[in-house]
């Protein structure tokens, strides 16, 4: 079964740091590019970063470059995003999503607050 | 960049009827769209990619059209488990994604 896992959200102060991870089962993860979309509370969906297939190519919404940082373990099928300088803006369930243009599939999602 | 606007934002219809939504690009995409069902709690699900091409499990009363800067969903045949929100995504800009705001389409 093709499967997206998220984890590592949480509460975090505003400054502060978090790293997500997303685990890849079911299919071969190192021949997909991936992304991270993210929705905040009662709000609609925004892609937020790219990374291709063997992170050749990165790209990041306006709204978090220089702050995010999207990275991939192929070896250990996982996908990981570093956040810092987090703002009460990032609150949202951030999922991974596999796909080089449409998306597919998705991951369940992760919640990352933002608050002091 | 290229900007997304759905009509309508919110569609009350009953179970059987026929539903229309329109998704506006502000600059030509070609068939470079995708359509993704969200029920509330759960992950978007693909319906439509390329503007027109059913994923694959996809019930065939869902069917995409357009080109351009206009698309529209229809769902021929309103069914209880269609009640969702609907989301355009555009792929033009690859890899510089941007989605619709989304239609929400609730019980009449």
């Amino acid at each position: 079964e093709v499967q997206l896992v998220e984890s590592g959200g949480g509460l975090v102060q505003p400054g502060g740091s978090l790293r997500l991870s997303c685990a890849a089962s079911g299919f071969t993860f190192s021949s997909y590019s991936m992304n991270w979309v993210r929705q905040a509370p009662g709000k609609g969906l925004e892609w937020v970063s790219y990374i291709s297939s063997s992170s050749s190519t990165i790209y990041y919404a306006d709204s978090v470059k220089g702050r995010f940082t999207i990275s991939r373990d192929n070896a250990k099928n996982s996908l990981y995003l570093q956040m810092n300088s987090l703002r009460a803006e990032d609150t949202a369930v951030y999922y991974c999503a596999c796909g080089r243009s449409w998306f597919d599939p998705w991951g369940q999602g992760t919640l990352v607050t933002v608050s002091s | 960049d290229i900007q997304l606007t759905q009509s309508p934002s919110f569609l009350s219809a009953s179970v059987g009827d026929r539903v229309t939504i329109t998704c506006r690009a502000s600059q030509g995409i070609s068939s470079y769209l995708a359509w993704y069902q969200q029920k509330p709690g759960k992950a978007p699900k693909l319906l439509i990619y390329a503007a027109s091409t059913l994923q694959s499990g996809v019930p065939s009363r869902f069917s995409g059209s357009g080109s351009g800067t206009e698309f529209t969903l229809t769902i021929s045949s309103l069914q209880p488990e269609d009640f969702a929100t609907y989301y355009c995504q555009q792929l033009n800009s690859y890899p510089l994604f941007t989605f619709g705001p989304g239609t929400k389409v609730d019980i009449k």
